[in-house]
């Protein structure tokens, strides 16, 4: 499979829990997104990165979260002491910047359950 | 502040009927519009896309239509099948900045 893989597709946790999920991008492409998407909603940006840089990062994103892509392939995005508003299904996307190109491909998600 | 705002939030059409999905945005400055298709328990996988200086883009029983004018794109679903019901969501770029709608959920009964 060439696509954009996600590990865990599922976690539960205890409140106050860290948990740290990982995403595997399609491999040529040089852009890296996560996105955060609840029940009945559309996903909801949360950050970026080019490369191992992270160049933009969303309000949505508190200090308890943590993204990193330390060599420019696989992203991990930790959360730590969880709480339960965050409960929601964790998607990754890749894409690959070319001119004119903004074609952005997501990950099945990790669906995170905090109680 | 919504960025983009879709409906219906639901959808029912019969087997062979046209589905057509409405988004609206605000920011002229969007650049790239694409829809996506999401099943149950799956991530949402690019279905079809256009940019402003197009009106219409057509791929296969999936057509976008553009009003630049009116700041509105929508989704038509041509001889609409059960297996096209799925959530879809409308998106506007600017750069990287993905902004999604919040879903239609379509059902096409047999």
């Amino acid at each position: 499979d060439t696509g954009v893989s996600q590990d865990p597709r599922h976690k539960i946790t205890k409140r106050g829990q860290n948990v740290t999920f990982r995403c595997d991008p399609i491999s040529e492409h040089n852009r890296l997104y996560w996105y955060r998407q609840t029940l009945g909603q559309g996903p909801e940006f949360l950050t970026y990165f080019q490369n191992e840089a992270q160049l933009e990062k969303s309000r949505l994103l508190s200090d308890r979260f943590s993204a990193e892509r330390p060599k420019g392939s696989f992203s991990t995005l930790e959360i730590q002491r969880t709480e339960q508003g965050d409960s929601a299904m964790y998607l990754c996307a890749s894409s690959l910047v070319l001119a004119g190109s903004y074609e952005q491909y997501f990950g099945p998600g990790t669906r995170l359950t905090v109680t | 502040q919504q960025q983009v705002k879709q409906s219906p939030q639901s959808l029912i059409v019969q087997k062979g009927g046209i589905s057509i999905i409405n988004c609206a945005y605000e920011n002229t400055a969007f650049d790239y519009f694409p829809w996506y298709q999401q099943f149950p328990g799956k991530g949402p996988a690019l279905l079809i896309a256009i940019r402003p200086d197009v009106s219409e883009k057509k791929e296969g029983r999936f057509t976008i239509s553009f009003n630049k004018s009116a700041k509105q794109f929508s989704l038509h679903i041509m001889d609409s099948q059960p297996g096209d019901s799925a959530t879809y969501f409308c998106a506007a770029s600017l750069g990287n900045q993905f902004y999604f709608g919040t879903g239609t959920s379509l059902t096409v009964i047999p």
